[in-house]
């Protein structure tokens, strides 16, 4: 258990309909990262958090994508109109930035998109 | 595009060899690499990183090789174990973490 928790572990919806994932990072760590995993591939970057701002986004998130940090804590990442192509992992990670490579990764959200 | 990537997909080790894992990237400019290890049903876990001033770097069993001219990684893992079974990723990083694909290691009784 890295400390890193994300719910819900598992989601199956229907086309068009929308998903939110949360993810509870490490209590001191101010970086939070959301990453999407297919199957047989890495993780992709999709967006980055220091403290309650977004700092950046990937075009892999399209519009129907939203991430907040409301209070710099937890994060949601929201999926509005799920399409088939979102099934995926969605991975969460945080860091301190003390060590710049050195992420803690949740165990994921699995999505399937029916 | 991909700028980290492993050679080979898979790997089949016998318990108690020792594993290489190669990676290659394509940026000069890369300074800083690190290594990860995913088991099934979770999120990737820290191995071992290095930095581009350096060439070799060593963990707990694990070592890791750099080579700048070729712009090529390695991990190499002494006395594999069966523990040590899973998928191992290459990424660069800026800020933020580029995996390449992994390599699927498979420990052999």
């Amino acid at each position: 258990d890295t400390g890193v928790s994300q719910d819900p572990r598992h989601k199956i919806t229907k086309r068009g309909q929308n998903v939110t994932f949360r993810c509870d990072p490490i209590s001191e760590h101010n970086r939070l990262y959301w990453y999407r995993q297919t199957l047989g591939q890495g993780p992709e970057f999709l967006t980055y958090f220091q403290n309650e701002a977004q700092l950046e986004k990937s075009r892999l998130l399209s519009d129907r994508f939203s991430a907040e940090r409301p209070k710099g804590s937890f994060s949601t990442l929201e999926i509005q109109r799920t399409e088939q192509g979102d099934s995926a992992m969605y991975l969460c990670a945080s860091s301190s930035g003390t060590k710049a490579g050195e992420l803690f990764f949740g165990e994921g959200s699995r999505l399937t998109v029916l | 595009g991909e700028s980290v990537g492993l050679h080979l997909p898979t790997l089949s080790v016998q318990e108690g060899d020792n594993s290489i894992i190669n990676c290659a990237y394509s940026n000069s400019a890369s300074d800083y690499f690190i290594w990860y290890k995913q088991e099934s049903g979770k999120g990737p876990q820290f191995i071992i990183d290095i930095r581009s001033n350096m060439d070799k770097r060593q963990g707990q069993r694990v070592t890791v090789l750099l080579n700048k001219t070729v712009k090529h990684l390695s991990l190499q893992i002494a006395a594999t174990q069966p523990g040590d079974s899973a998928v191992y990723f290459c990424a660069e990083n800026d800020y933020k973490l580029s995996f390449g694909a992994g390599t699927t290691v498979t420990v052999r009784a």
